[in-house]
């Protein structure tokens, strides 16, 4: 398996401008996860999905940021209008489950977002 | 509440042990994590305990966990400059609705040849 997908690896983009970021998770993972992380406050869960279906969003920080995921192969974390200070680095995770040795959440590369 | 505490930084000789320690808060916990983070790169799983175990060795890497102090510790024996990266302690939180993997800030460890 290739491994958790996200793209773009980096984004730069004007203040007011919409972002979307993209994930595929791993084949057969029924958990999906949207972390941010920043100096300050260092790696931080917006959302995570079961099934394809919202289950915690408590994480997103404004009306600003949305994340769908349409199917099990890919899901969006959209941030529109963008502000300086939603820049950060955006991870997506996926994992089988969330009990036993199958919670393990398998991360990939991330996507460098700098809003100017 | 939930809190996960761990010093930034630790600097180690080539070859040297390093030892990377971690503070938790949620008791209910039921597994610890170990992550590692490279320049530019995701965190990748290195390894993890289950609440009712007190050690687990894997190759280079020995976690130790005590539970009465809640505290978590990562060794690594015969630390190579290729191990200079970013650990996370991470602990499972909750169930269903209320999940969530909390992340310390990391571990900055650097290794001198």
């Amino acid at each position: 398996d290739a491994g958790v997908i996200q793209s773009p690896r980096h984004e730069v983009t004007e203040m007011g401008q919409e972002v979307t970021l993209r994930c595929k998770p791993i084949s057969g993972h029924d958990y999906l996860f949207w972390y941010r992380q920043t100096m300050m406050r260092g790696l931080e869960l917006l959302i995570y999905f079961n099934n394809n279906v919202p289950i915690d969003d408590s994480g997103m920080p404004e009306d600003r940021f949305s994340a769908k995921m349409p199917n099990a192969s890919f899901s969006t974390l959209k941030i529109q209008p963008s502000e300086p200070r939603d820049s950060a680095v955006y991870f997506c995770a996926s994992s089988l489950g969330l009990a036993g040795a199958s919670d393990t959440q398998y991360f990939g590369p991330g996507t460098r977002l700098t809003v100017l | 509440g939930e809190d996960v505490e761990q010093s930034l930084f630790l600097s180690v000789r080539e070859g040297d042990s390093s030892v990377i320690n971690c503070t938790y808060t949620d008791s209910s916990s039921t597994y610890l994590y170990w992550y590692k983070q490279e320049p530019g790169a995701g965190l990748q799983l290195l390894t993890y305990i289950f609440s009712n175990m007190d050690m687990k060795q894997d190759q280079r890497l020995t976690v130790l966990l005590n539970k009465k102090d809640k505290h978590l510790s990562l060794r690594i024996a015969d630390t190579q400059t290729g191990d200079s990266a970013i650990y996370f302690c991470a602990e499972s939180h909750g169930m269903d609705s209320s999940y969530k993997l909390i992340f310390g800030s990391g571990t900055r460890l650097l290794v001198r040849p």
